[in-house]
């Protein structure tokens, strides 16, 4: 079936650093979405992407489509203590059954010690 | 509610026992999903419902895992003779349905952490 590779797994901020994360497919989406995970929470959408090309900001955050479909990256710019969590990258496909919601399997933040 | 609402928030078990965990989707959402997330992983897509038809249920693990969703609104999943492997968070999630804008956004609850011991 579909997988989706989500690099880095984890890694460390310091504040004020940009972070850059990317997922990549084995199969076209034509939806990606990123979603941040806060301890002891569900996960709730950041950035949602229907376009290939597309790239789309929410605040600090910048989100691409890429052009082949098959792959999608997210960049935190200026980070700040509250962006540590877990961000997880989504593909699917809609038109179809919406249960076509693939997640990555996360890329963890947390602040350098 | 205004949200997903899931319980119990936390459930410990014996090994071999059956649970229930329950999910109270948003009041109009017709999708509602189940995944599982164990310790540092991922979410791992378990069961979709949409509507009226025929539930997903490729992400079901075993046939000890079965879910049900009564009226089309509050679903129940369950787990029988639960195994330590089985310990995890389960979330659920529900979404218009709808293709449109901001299709693909899932509203999640908080999770019900399952320890079995």
């Amino acid at each position: 079936g579909q997988q989706l590779n989500q690099s880095p797994q984890s890694m460390f901020i310091q504040e004020g650093e940009d972070v850059s994360m990317n997922c990549t497919s084995s199969s076209i989406f034509n939806t990606w979405l990123w979603y941040k995970q806060d301890p002891g929470e569900g996960p709730v959408l950041l950035i949602a992407l229907y376009k290939a090309g597309e790239l789309t900001s929410n605040g600090r955050l910048t989100a691409q489509f890429g052009i082949t479909r098959k792959d999608s990256f997210l960049n935190i710019s200026a980070s700040i203590p509250s962006d540590v969590g877990i961000y997880f990258c989504a593909g699917m496909n809609y038109g179809g059954s919406q249960g076509n919601l693939i997640f990555g399997k996360g890329t963890k933040l947390s602040v350098k010690p | 509610g205004a949200g997903v609402s899931q319980s119990p928030s936390n459930k410990v078990t014996e090994k071999g026992k059956d649970v229930e965990l329950r999910c109270d989707p948003i009041s109009g959402h017709t999708a509602l999903y189940w995944y599982r997330q164990s310790l540092g992983q991922g979410l791992e897509f378990l069961i979709y419902f949409q509507g009226n038809s025929a539930p997903d249920k490729s992400g079901l693990p075993s046939d000890r895992f079965s879910a049900e969703r009564t009226g089309g609104s509050v679903s129940t999943l369950t787990i029988q003779r639960t195994q330590q492997e089985d310990s995890a968070v389960y979330l659920c999630a529900s979404t218009s349905g709808r293709v449109g804008p901001n299709t693909g956004e899932l509203f999640f609850g908080e999770g019900s952490r399952l320890t079995v011991l």
